[in-house]
């Protein structure tokens, strides 16, 4: 099946630092890849959908300057939250639609990337 | 945005016995998805069933579609210890760009 690989797995760092998230397919072209953000014991939320060569679109609320996604690749799609507060910590997730995916919506999740900012 | 609730939010069983879960949603949708979520790790693909199925199987899952009522059910049968995880249910409606939109959860404990 499609693999989607996500880096770092886990990241801390200080307040007011910025962190970027890798994620990408390995085996397949994904034109579109979404950022989820999940809490603990809670449900994905979604936070934007990344497009290859265009702008990411954010859901609302979610701030732009805050997480900039840039997907500048057919297999890389990258998520820096800038300026890190402790209110940001929380695990982190990007998915791709597979090869077929386009078709039938199924998406391809990576491993997850938890945050702690200190 | 979440698309509703999912019941039971938690739900324990004994290894063997069956474990259903249930998920409710409040817009049009083209499919429903259930994923599968073992604990800080990422979500697998469990079962897709479009809007116009009304049961489909995989295995051991069996998941029906009430578009009338807007919900769904997951049912795990013979139930193991490796089944311990959280289970989500999520719409997929083209009209909203393709995004997939994830229920609360259900989070499974299946003791052996």
């Amino acid at each position: 099946g499609a693999v989607v690989s996500q880096h770092p797995s886990w990241v801390i760092c200080k307040s007011g630092t910025s962190v970027k998230i890798e994620c990408r397919s390995l085996d397949f072209q994904a034109t579109t890849m979404f950022w989820y953000r999940q809490f603990p014991k809670q449900s994905l939320m979604l936070m934007a959908t990344s497009n290859e060569g265009s702008k990411a679109t954010y859901e609302q609320g979610v701030e732009k300057d805050k997480f900039l996604i840039n997907h500048a690749s057919l297999t890389l799609s990258t998520l820096t939250v800038t300026s890190a507060h402790p209110e940001d910590s929380s695990f982190y997730i990007c998915s791709a639609r597979g090869p077929t995916g386009g078709q039938t919506g199924e998406l391809f999740f990576g491993e997850g990337s938890r945050l702690t900012v200190l | 945005s979440q698309q509703g609730e999912e019941d039971p939010q938690a739900l324990s069983i004994q290894e063997g016995e069956n474990a259903t879960m249930n998920c409710s949603y409040k817009t049009s949708i083209n499919n429903l998805q259930w994923y599968r979520q073992n604990s800080g790790r990422g979500l697998v693909h469990l079962i897709l069933i479009r809007s116009n199925e009304r049961e489909k199987h995989s295995g051991r899952l069996r998941v029906t579609l009430d578009t009338s009522k807007k919900s769904s059910s997951l049912l795990i049968t013979a139930s193991r210890a490796a089944d311990t995880a959280s289970y989500f249910c999520a719409t997929l409606d083209y009209n909203q760009g393709g995004k997939l939109i994830f229920g609360q959860g259900t989070e499974l404990s299946v003791k052996p």
